[in-house]
């Protein structure tokens, strides 16, 4: 059965610290895996997409990376802003299309 | 407006209500999709329309109704629904159905509580 997992459920840092959210699917076949960031009361917004091929991504502070063979993602966030505080979305596409597969989220909280 | 609009934001209606969710693309796109978001579960696909033809209905109850007029419109609409079916619905469109480098966007949102 095709599902993304994620974890933690949810995390809280203080400000200016790193974190890293993680990602594992079972997916298969595989083409892609973006990461979505979904602010309270917005809709989700791309942050990365990776193909099988690639290893990592970086998006200003935020750095992805898959590892194809374990079937394992994950995003770091580096000297997390207050504006980081949203819920993190782990979403896999099959290969040939199809529906995509959406994790649960991560909540994201970061204090001052 | 740009990107993808939902109206309204927020809506609470009891259980003998009929309401309409309104959803509006202003990217060109081809395919667009209504999802379900609860607390803490992953997003529920709920229909899917490409070019205006609903190709797909995922066991959603016959309460919630689904139109597509054009492609830059998708309805939800609501009848008799159920405190379960309190939620966040979400609307998304892409350039092609399913394609799988096409990034779905989606819009903000409707709050919905059923009373």
């Amino acid at each position: 059965k095709n599902q993304v997992e994620q974890s933690p459920q949810s995390l809280i840092i203080l400000e200016g610290k790193n974190c890293t959210l993680q990602c594992n699917y079972t997916v298969s076949p595989f083409s892609n895996l973006r990461w979505y960031k979904q602010d309270t009361g917005r809709g989700p917004v791309s942050l990365t997409i990776m193909t099988f091929s690639e290893n990592t991504k970086s998006n200003g502070r935020y750095t992805a990376t898959l590892d194809a063979d374990t079937k394992q993602s994950s995003l770091h966030i580096t000297a997390s802003q207050l504006s980081d505080s949203a819920s993190y979305i782990c979403v896999v596409s099959p290969n040939q299309g199809g529906k995509l597969i959406f994790g649960q989220g991560t909540e994201l909280s970061v204090k001052p | 407006e740009t990107g993808v609009t939902q109206t309204p934001r927020h809506l609470v209606m009891g259980m003998t209500n009929k309401k309409s969710l309104k959803c509006e693309q202003h990217l060109g796109h081809n395919a667009m999709y209504w999802y379900k978001q609860s607390a803490k579960k992953p997003l529920e696909l709920m229909f899917v329309y490409s070019l205006e033809e609903r190709v797909e209905n995922n066991s959603v109850p016959s309460r919630f109704s689904p139109e597509c007029p054009n492609s830059s419109h998708l309805f939800l609409h609501l009848h008799t629904l159920q405190p379960e079916d309190s939620a966040l619905y979400l609307c998304a469109s892409s350039q092609d159905l399913f394609a799988p480098y096409n990034e779905q966007f989606f819009g903000p949102g409707t709050r919905l509580t059923v009373l």
